[in-house]
């Protein structure tokens, strides 16, 4: 069975401390994998799709990463605007187009 | 470039009563797929619509529930009749091909 598993599921940081986010996940045939981010009451905005092992995406203080079995999201100098729920979701190739989510990593940066 | 748009953005209603979410999708994407998280739960899917038509339904729970997208543009999610286990946040999405799908705000359902 498809599945994606998040940790930590909360993550305290300063101002400026540097820290990685995990998704991990079990898939037939990984199709994509996409992070997203969601502030409360709002949707999930997407970040990131990664299609293949080794590949890597940046935008701003953030950097996605991805092997066979994981993902990884780099936040580099957080800033308190980066506090967020950020959501990874795998695609697979199992002839349906649905994404599996994780359970999330809620992320509060502290001034 | 409008995003997606769900309405209304809250709804509260009693057991047994009817419901009915809609969903607009970013112009010109031919891909909506409807989504729902219980409380303390993931996001989970329900179903994908390729235009008009049904593409895959596996994850409605129960013939409660009836997607419509008639002419391939907005969507309707009704509810009838809504139970209790029914509450939760339901979220519209959609996709120009089948990769990244983008995300509307929701619609928070409360069944008392």
């Amino acid at each position: 069975e498809d599945q994606v598993t998040q940790s930590p599921e909360a993550l305290r940081l300063q101002e400026g401390e540097s820290s990685s986010l995990n998704c991990s996940y079990t898939v037939s045939g990984l199709r994509g994998l996409f992070w997203y981010r969601q502030d409360p009451g709002k949707g999930p905005e997407f970040l990131f799709t990664l299609y293949s092992a080794g590949e890597e995406k940046e935008k701003e203080r953030l950097k996605a990463t991805l092997t066979k079995k994981e993902s990884f999201l780099h936040i580099t100098a957080p800033k308190p605007e980066d506090s967020a729920t950020y959501l990874c979701a795998v695609q697979g190739t199992s002839g349906t187009y649905k994404y599996i989510f994780g359970t999330g990593t809620r992320l509060k940066v502290l001034a | 470039e409008a995003g997606v748009t769900q309405f209304p953005s809250h709804s509260v209603i009693e057991k047994g009563q009817t419901v009915t979410l809609r969903c607009d999708p970013i112009s010109g994407h031919d891909n909506l797929y409807w989504y729902r998280r219980v409380m303390g739960k993931e996001i989970k899917f329900l179903l994908h619509f390729v235009k008009e038509s049904k593409q895959d339904e596996s994850g409605m729970p129960n013939n409660r529930f009836l997607a419509e997208r008639t002419g391939g543009t907005y969507s309707t999610l009704k509810v009838q009749p809504a139970e209790l286990e029914d509450s939760g946040v339901y979220f519209c999405a959609s996709s120009l091909g089948l990769s990244t799908q983008y995300f509307g705000p929701g619609t928070r359902l409360t069944v008392l």
